[in-house]
C-alpha cells in the first residue's frame, strides 16, 4: 500500500525546544517537499530535496532544518529559532510527472 | 515570479447547484496548473491537473477545469455539488522546468448548504 506517512499527527513544543517531524514515502519518488500552512493562507514552501543528500531552501526556511540521508525519508526539524512555529505542516513527494502527492500532515502546537 | 490568485475566500452554494471556483495566475512562461482539495485536518488530494493538450481537464468527483491562456485563468467547475464537496480548494502553478516547486493560492472554502 503505497503512500506518504507523517508522524506524529499532533506535536507539542515547549519554548526553546527543537522538535522533529517525520515524513516517509514508499512511492520511490526522487523529490520531497515540506510546506507550512497557516489559517487563511496557502501553503508556503519551507525546504525541498530533489535527490538524496541534497536539499534547497524554500521561501520560509529560517528557523527550520532538514536532512535527506535516504530516498524515502525527509525529516523536518523546527528549531528554537522559529519564533512562530504553530501551524499545520505538510510533506509531499513527486517523481517525473510533476504532480506532488501529499501526506496527512502534522499539527504543531506551542505549549 | 509566479503568483496565484483565488478571488473568493469563501463560496456558499446550495446542494445540487452548480459552482465555479476562480483561479488566476501570473507567469511569464508556460505553466502547469493544479487543483487540490483539502478536507479538515487532512492533507491535500489532487483533483485535476493541466500539463498540456486539451484545455478542458476532467478530474475526480465530477470536477472539471478549463485552462484559458489569454486570461491566465484555470477556473474549477462542477455542475451539481453534494454535501461531501464541502472542503477547502487550492489552485497551484508550477513551471515545466526547474525544481518543480508549486506556488499556491490562498484557498477557497466551499460550503454546500443542504
Amino acid at each position: 500500500d503505497g503512500g506518504i506517512t507523517q508522524s506524529p499527527k499532533y506535536l507539542f513544543r515547549k519554548e526553546g525546544q527543537n522538535v522533529t517531524l517525520s515524513c516517509e514515502q514508499n512511492l520511490n519518488h526522487d523529490a520531497m517537499y515540506w510546506y507550512r500552512q497557516d489559517p487563511g493562507q496557502g501553503l508556503r514552501l519551507i525546504y525541498y530535496s530533489q535527490i538524496v543528500n541534497d536539499f534547497q531552501k524554500g521561501d520560509i526556511a529560517e528557523g527550520y532544518s532538514v536532512s535527506r540521508e535516504k530516498k524515502e525519508s525527509f525529516p523536518l526539524t523546527v528549531t528554537s529559532a522559529q519564533k512562530n512555529p504553530t501551524a499545520f505542516y505538510l510533506c509531499a513527494s513527486s517523481h517525473g510527472d510533476e504532480t506532488q502527492y501529499f501526506g496527512p500532515g502534522t499539527r504543531l502546537l506551542v505549549l | 515570479a509566479q503568483s496565484v490568485t483565488q478571488l473568493d475566500s469563501q463560496v456558499p452554494v446550495f446542494e445540487e447547484a452548480p459552482v465555479e471556483l476562480r483561479c488566476n495566475y501570473s507567469s511569464s512562461v508556460s505553466v502547469y496548473l493544479f487543483w487540490y482539495v483539502q478536507y479538515p485536518n487532512q492533507g491535500l488530494q489532487l483533483l485535476l491537473k493541466y500539463l498540456s493538450g486539451s484545455t478542458l481537464v476532467k478530474g475526480i468527483n465530477g470536477f472539471e477545469a478549463e485552462f484559458n491562456k489569454s486570461q491566465t485563468s484555470f477556473h474549477l467547475r462542477k455542475p451539481s455539488v453534494h454535501i461531501s464537496d464541502t472542503a477547502e480548494y487550492f489552485c497551484a502553478v508550477s513551471e515545466p522546468t526547474g525544481a518543480n516547486n508549486l506556488f499556491f493560492g490562498t484557498g477557497t472554502r466551499l460550503t454546500v448548504i443542504p
